[in-house]
């Protein structure tokens, strides 16, 4: 099976802007996670989307927000971009009931200017 | 709050031999999934070894074994046989079947594999 897809894997914005950075997880998985990873505060949880729902969030404000399609695939997307979102983004996904293994994609590189 | 904590910022070891990277975690959960993952210089998330914490027996995986010890809450990753390849920084992580999806990850331990 191939494995968790994230793009785009590099990407540079300027504060105030919007993303959206997209995950296609392994076939068959119906869960889809999103980790926000920096120097500072390490890997942290965002939210877990599983069949087009959100099913738990972590603490983080408003702007940062997400959505699954009925594919599974994960989309998330940051508005009004601060210099501290620069971060490494990772999804993960998980043929999830409950307790079992997620799997990373490579992530993709957001630099906030 | 639920805390994973991996005490060794830095770890080396000599190729060929084994060495021991350390993490406790601190949960109130009965129900509850512990992980090593493994990143590389490509920032590539990699599973290494997982256990489940009702399970009493130490999970293997090849070159690499754990040691959980459920009621000190420690749950370590020992690594024989070390190769170049080893060399990365390795991630304890806390996942709950209460909560689902989320994982809660130590700082990470940076090893060194010298030749």
């Amino acid at each position: 099976k191939a494995g968790v897809t994230q793009t785009p894997r590099y990407l540079i914005k300027t504060r105030g802007q919007q993303v959206t950075l997209s995950c296609s997880p392994i076939s068959g998985h119906r869960s889809v996670s999103w980790y926000q990873q920096t120097p500072g505060q390490g890997l942290q949880f965002l939210f877990e989307y599983f069949s087009e729902t959100q099913r738990n969030k972590g603490n983080f404000p408003g702007r940062f927000s997400g959505r699954q399609f009925s594919n599974s695939r994960s989309e998330m997307n940051v508005s009004t971009l601060e210099l501290g979102d620069s971060a490494l983004y990772l999804c993960a996904s998980s043929s999830w009931t409950s307790g079992e293994t997620q799997y990373f994609g490579p992530g993709t590189r957001l630099l906030v200017l | 709050a639920q805390t994973v904590t991996q005490s060794q910022p830095e770890m080396s070891v000599q190729e060929a031999e084994t060495v021991t990277l350390s993490c406790t975690y601190d949960t109130s959960e009965s129900d509850y999934y512990l992980f090593w993952y493994k990143q590389p210089p490509s920032r590539q998330m990699i599973l290494v070894i997982r256990q489940e914490a009702y399970k009493q027996q130490n999970a293997t995986e090849n070159r690499f074994s754990v040691n959980f010890q459920k009621a000190a809450k420690s749950f370590s990753l020992k690594i024989s046989d070390s190769q170049l390849g080893d060399a990365a920084m390795y991630f304890c992580a806390e996942g709950f079947s209460s909560n689902t999806g989320k994982l809660i990850f130590g700082q990470g331990t940076t090893l060194q594999v010298k030749p």
